[in-house]
């Protein structure tokens, strides 16, 4: 039963302090998708990529968010540094034609 | 600028009654989706609808698409508690740019 896996599923950090969250895709799939759950701003679509290329950030913090996918089983998104408004959970999604596939999310408190 | 919006937000009814949501979008798009999430997991999809007057069914729940008007509903048929969950619809902005806009979620409760 293919599933796109993430880690850490849960994530307590101070502010300031560098996290990164990982996402490993479902194979054969060519999109990966980040979306950040917030109960104000529902969810919203950080970056995401087709074939490892980057193709949209722009919902995506520049100055503190980045988002790499180094090879087609592992993408990365690291805030650095972090703040207490990024308190969220953080999903990871891959897809193929049509349908998304989220994972478990990683839950990030910043204190 | 994409903007979808469902209504209900919230939906607390009975066992075995039947209920309709509904999810309206601001631009044309020709592909809908609808997911489920229950409390503290991720999301599930539920279905995938491609054209106009699309129509799935799925067990107790039946999503259907009006592209002309820009309105899906998500119809719950004689509902158990099982059902209980927040339903989330999502609208592709276009073809060729995988980029979902998701309404606010229909927070469904059954009672007993």
């Amino acid at each position: 039963d293919a599933r796109v896996t993430q880690t850490p599923r849960h994530k307590v950090t101070e502010m300031g302090q560098e996290v990164t969250m990982r996402c490993q895709p479902i194979l054969g799939h060519n999109t990966v998708f980040w979306y950040r759950q917030t109960m104000m701003q529902g969810l919203e679509l950080l970056a995401y990529f087709r074939n490892r290329a980057p193709l949209d950030d722009s919902g995506m913090p520049k100055d503190r968010f980045s988002a790499e996918m180094p090879d087609a089983t592992l993408a990365t998104l690291k805030i650095q540094p972090s703040e207490p408004r990024d308190s969220a959970v953080y999903f990871c999604a891959s897809g193929i034609v049509e349908t998304q596939y989220f994972g478990p999310g990683t839950r990030l408190l910043v204190l | 600028e994409l903007k979808v919006e469902q209504n209900p937000l919230f939906l607390s009814m009975q066992e075995g009654k039947n209920y309709t949501i509904y999810c309206n979008y601001s631009t044309t798009s020709d592909r809908l989706y609808w997911y489920r999430q229950d409390p503290g997991k991720s999301l599930e999809s539920l279905f995938v609808l491609l054209s106009n007057g699309a129509v799935k069914q799925e067990g107790r729940l039946m999503a259907s698409l009006d592209t002309k008007a820009r309105l899906s509903t998500l119809h719950i048929t004689a509902a158990v508690h099982d059902l209980s969950a927040t339903y989330f619809c999502a609208v592709l902005k276009n073809f060729g740019n995988e980029k979902l806009t998701f309404g606010t979620g229909t927070r469904l409760t059954i009672i007993p």
